[in-house]
């Protein structure tokens, strides 16, 4: 058990609706990273936010946005969602030398 | 686009043999990492390894790196069939920085 908690661990939606996906970060770690993997791309970095602030930004859609909360959870917010969407969203969280603990995922299928 | 690059991307030994993966780059880094993910599951850290280190020990896990060919391999010895995974190496960038980007990752199948 890493320590990072997401929720839920599967989503079922259709094409065109919004979901939020939910991290719990380990005791103590201030970063939080989001991570999409899918088949043909491997894992792609979306965002991070250190003690509720936006740090860095990967290749995230505009139609997807995160914020981190002052109890250093942290939403990803997925909009208008397309087929293309479908993929593990991870989360991850870090504290040193940026090893970081990754939570066990959500899977998002969009229908 | 991907920093990290993994060769092979497939790998399939029997238990007991060693498996190597490596792993190249192209920008400066302040360290390198690899991870190991079993099937549909979050990925696990395995093994930290900074740019002025070039061999590092762990357990039946060894990684080197070498800076001038940005290139860092992995080898597991006497792997188990509990080894099956794929493993990702990722490198954490001078710039900018607290940014990992993940390699495509080996998948290495041991057979009993």
């Amino acid at each position: 058990d890493s320590g990072v908690t997401q929720t839920p661990k599967h989503l079922i939606t259709a094409t065109g609706q919004r979901v939020t996906l939910r991290c719990s970060p380990r005791s103590g770690d201030l970063s939080v990273y989001w991570y999409q993997q899918s088949l043909d791309q491997g894992l792609q970095f979306l965002i991070q936010y250190y003690n509720g602030e936006e740090r860095a930004k990967g290749n995230i859609l505009e139609r997807f946005s995160a914020q981190q909360f002052p109890d250093l959870h942290s939403e990803l917010n997925l909009s208008s969602l397309e087929l293309g969407d479908s993929a593990l969203y991870f989360c991850a969280s870090s504290v040193e030398e940026n090893i970081q603990y990754f939570g066990a995922g959500t899977r998002l299928s969009v229908l | 686009s991907q920093q990290g690059e993994e060769d092979p991307q497939a790998l399939s030994i029997q238990e007991g043999e060693n498996a190597t993966m490596n792993c190249s780059y192209k920008t400066s880094i302040n360290n390198l990492q690899w991870y190991r993910q079993n099937s549909g599951r979050g990925l696990v850290h395995l093994i930290l390894i900074r740019s002025n280190e070039r061999e590092k020990h762990s357990g039946r896990l060894r990684v080197t790196l070498d800076t001038s060919k940005k290139s860092s391999s992995l080898l597991i010895t006497a792997s188990r069939a509990a080894d099956t995974a794929s493993y990702f190496c990722a490198t954490d960038p001078l710039f900018p920085g607290n940014m990992l980007t993940f390699g495509g990752g080996t998948r290495l199948m041991v057979k009993p």
